[in-house]
């Protein structure tokens, strides 16, 4: 693995609760991501972070916001969880920008929301 | 319309019985196409980027090669052990690089002894 731990790796949670991923990452990547994968669907982008205090918007960002405070660290906060938002997530670096350089994973976060 | 598509959804193999996965994409500009496998309960675990048609890569029993269109996968007298979900992603020529790649739904491979 590339130095990258998520947590919870398991959580389960109700309906319009907030809930905060953890993704850790040992590198010191400057780029850093957040995915969810779905079956039917594949892996789908979220968030992502170009630097400290540096992000952007994916393809699926609506009920989610995220903060990287620190090189090494960068959340995930589902405000109010709602059972769409029942996935396994997935935190990925990268040390340039990509097509320079590929991303690597964690081993995800299950995430289901009853 | 996806912009990356992979086909079989899944296929299953007999030890060392070659076959090729394929990856088709629709991007304007491509900037990189990634090979990943993923095995259950893990994350994906980089293989090969390409970057230009006519390109290939190698590791292994495993070859990847590239045209303006799609992608193959070549597997060559597979093992057990190669059985995964194969993935392919691509990302496109916009922005300044940081934003992520688009996947497709993978390809569930099964290798039987």
């Amino acid at each position: 693995d590339a130095g990258i731990t998520q947590s919870p790796r398991h959580k389960v949670t109700e309906t319009g609760t907030p809930v905060t991923l953890r993704c850790h990452q040992t590198e010191n990547h400057r780029y850093m991501y957040w995915y969810r994968q779905d079956p039917g669907h594949g892996l789908r982008l979220i968030h992502y972070s170009y630097g400290v205090k540096d992000t952007d918007k994916g393809e699926v960002s609506d009920g989610y916001s995220v903060s990287r405070s620190k090189t090494e660290d960068f959340l995930l906060t589902l405000e109010s969880a709602t059972s769409s938002q029942t996935s396994v997530y997935f935190c990925a670096i990268s040390d340039r920008a990509l097509g320079n350089s590929p991303l690597h994973f964690g081993n995800g976060t299950r995430l289901t929301v009853t | 319309e996806d912009q990356v598509t992979q086909s079989p959804e899944a296929l299953r193999l007999q030890e060392g019985e070659s076959s090729s996965l394929n990856c088709s994409y629709t991007v304007s500009g491509l900037r990189g196409l990634f090979w990943y496998r993923q095995d259950p309960g893990k994350g994906p675990e980089f293989l090969f980027t390409l970057y230009s048609a006519g390109e290939e890569k190698e590791k292994e029993r495993l070859k990847a090669t590239l045209t303006k269109k799609e992608s193959f996968l070549h597997i060559t007298a597979p093992k057990p052990e190669d059985s995964a979900t194969y993935l392919c992603a691509v990302q496109e020529y916009s922005g300044g690089g940081a934003d992520g790649l688009t996947f497709g739904k993978g390809t569930h491979l099964i290798i039987q002894p």
